[in-house]
């Protein structure tokens, strides 16, 4: 498997422009994250989705943010409007659904928002 | 209020030492407790998990212990080699029944070992 793929990679906007980030995760995963890292915060959960259904969007900071899971092999995470605060690496992570499951990240998104 | 601790938050060390990192954790009532190592630029990989019932675990150099009585962990790297360059963060589950989705993050400590 190829792993949780993440993109873009890099991402750089202006501020006011949407943003939409992709993930993929690995293939029977039933579980989705998406993270948000930075320095002084570290890594912090946006949302989650069990079987593409949100479960826990409790972490999303605003109503800017917006995520969604159409299918079991595709989500998407949307900043609108982005702003210069948004400016982290976002990471996309999958697991099954046991209790000592492992946790696989993508790469991430790095995204400047300038 | 459920928190990881971890430190040092940053430490350099020459190639060939051994060095140990520390957690500590409030988390409550406590599921299992993972390591991950995360190399610059991508993102992290488990490298431990150890829950309630397990004192140590072993990952080639790596070796995490757990002492649920006192909240602790230590990540003890042996004989460390430039790869081990990296940030190693303490992971915390929270026992909700479910998956992972109860996981309290430590903010990390910056290990850099230098030739």
């Amino acid at each position: 498997d190829a792993g949780v793929i993440q993109s873009p990679r890099h991402e750089v906007t202006e501020m006011g422009q949407e943003v939409t980030l992709r993930c993929k995760p690995i293939s029977g995963h039933n579980s989705l994250f998406w993270y948000r890292q930075t320095m002084m915060r570290g890594l912090e959960l946006l949302i989650y989705f069990n079987n593409n259904v949100p479960i826990d969007d409790s972490g999303m900071p605003e109503d800017r943010f917006s995520a969604k899971m159409p299918n079991a092999s595709f989500s998407t995470l949307k900043i609108q409007p982005s702003e210069p605060r948004d400016s982290a690496v976002y990471f996309c992570a999958s697991s099954g659904r046991g209790v000592n499951e492992k946790l696989f990240f993508g790469s991430g998104t790095q995204l400047s928002v300038l | 209020k459920n928190q990881v601790e971890q430190s040092p938050q940053s430490l350099i060390i020459l190639e060939g030492k051994n060095c140990t990192l520390q957690c500590n954790y409030t988390v409550s009532p406590f599921s299992n407790l993972r390591w991950y190592k995360q190399d610059t630029g991508r993102g992290p990989v488990s490298l431990t998990i150890m829950t309630f019932s397990e004192n140590t675990k072993s990952n080639g150099r790596y070796t995490a212990t757990l002492d649920a009585d006192t909240k602790q962990s230590s990540l003890h790297i042996t004989a460390s080699q430039l790869s081990d360059s990296a940030s190693y963060i303490c992971v915390v589950m929270l026992y909700s029944g479910g998956g992972a989705d109860g996981l309290t993050f430590g903010k990390g400590t910056h290990l850099i070992i230098q030739p």
